[in-house]
C-alpha cells in the first residue's frame, strides 16, 4: 500500500518559470490538502479538498491553483514562481468518514528551490 | 479551528518521561485533540487521537481533563529518537466538516544520552 505519493522529490525552478508538483492516494481518501514547510517553521496550509471537484483556499495559497478531478489526485500548480516559494511542500490526505479527518498520512515531501 | 499553545522546545534525557503540554482555551464541542510527530525532513506522522479523559496506544498517552482546555502528549521511557517536533491540532473531527486542517508551531524535543 503506497499511502501518498509525492513527485517530484527535489525541483529547482527559474523566477517565472510554472510547475505542477504531484500528490496521489490510494487510501480512498475524501480529503487532501497541501502545505508548505519553510525551514525551523511549522505547517502552513496552502490549499484543501473535502472531496472531487471541490476546493478551497488555506492561511497561504497565493501563487498557488490546486484542482481535484478525480479522489486520488490532487496536483499543486506554481503560476509564476517566486523565491519566496522555495520551500518544502507536503501534500496529506485523511477520510472524511467516521470521524478520522484530523487524522493525516503524509507524503514524503517535494523540496522546492526557486532561483 | 480552535487556536494552541504549546512550548516552543523541551530537553530531557533518555529514559525519562516526558509530558508536553497544549493548550486550547476555545476548544469546540466538537472538536478532538490530534498530536503528530515530525524528524527532519520527513512528514509528520500521527500519534494519538483523544477526545476526552485518557488516551493511550504502544506509543504514547494523552491526558485531557475534564474541561478539556489542555492536552498532555506523555511519551514514556524516550530515547535519543524520539528527538523530533510535536504538534498539537485540535479541530472538528465530524464528517463532513469543510474546515482546513492547520497546524501551529509545535514543540521542538531534544533528548541527550
Amino acid at each position: 500500500n503506497a499511502g501518498v505519493t509525492q513527485t517530484p522529490k527535489f525541483q529547482v525552478l527559474k523566477t517565472g518559470q510554472s510547475m505542477t508538483l504531484q500528490c496521489a492516494q490510494d487510501m480512498n481518501h475524501e480529503y487532501m490538502s497541501w502545505y508548505r514547510q519553510d525551514p525551523g517553521m511549522g505547517l502552513r496550509l496552502i490549499h484543501y479538498s473535502v472531496g472531487a471537484g471541490i476546493t478551497d483556499q488555506g492561511e497561504v495559497p497565493n501563487g498557488y491553483n490546486v484542482s481535484r478531478s478525480t479522489t486520488e489526485d490532487f496536483p499543486l500548480r506554481l503560476l509564476s514562481a517566486a523565491p519566496s516559494q522555495t520551500s518544502v511542500y507536503f501534500c496529506a490526505s485523511s477520510s472524511n468518514r467516521g470521524g478520522a479527518k484530523n487524522i493525516q498520512y503524509f507524503g514524503a515531501g517535494t523540496r522546492l528551490s526557486v532561483l | 479551528l480552535a487556536k494552541t499553545t504549546q512550548p516552543i522546545s523541551m530537553d530531557s534525557y533518555e529514559g525519562q518521561e516526558v509530558n508536553i503540554t497544549c493548550s486550547h482555551n476555545n476548544i469546540a464541542t466538537n472538536d478532538y485533540i490530534t498530536w503528530y510527530q515530525q524528524f527532519p525532513s520527513q512528514g509528520p506522522r500521527f500519534i494519538i487521537q483523544g477526545y476526552k479523559t485518557k488516551v493511550t496506544n504502544e506509543v504514547a498517552s494523552l491526558f485531557i481533563p475534564a474541561d478539556r482546555k489542555s492536552s498532555t502528549l506523555s511519551l514514556p521511557r524516550v530515547s535519543l529518537s524520539d528527538t523530533a517536533v510535536y504538534y498539537c491540532l485540535v479541530g472538528d473531527d465530524s464528517g463532513g466538516g469543510a474546515d482546513g486542517l492547520t497546524f501551529g508551531k509545535g514543540t521542538h524535543l531534544i533528548i541527550q544520552p
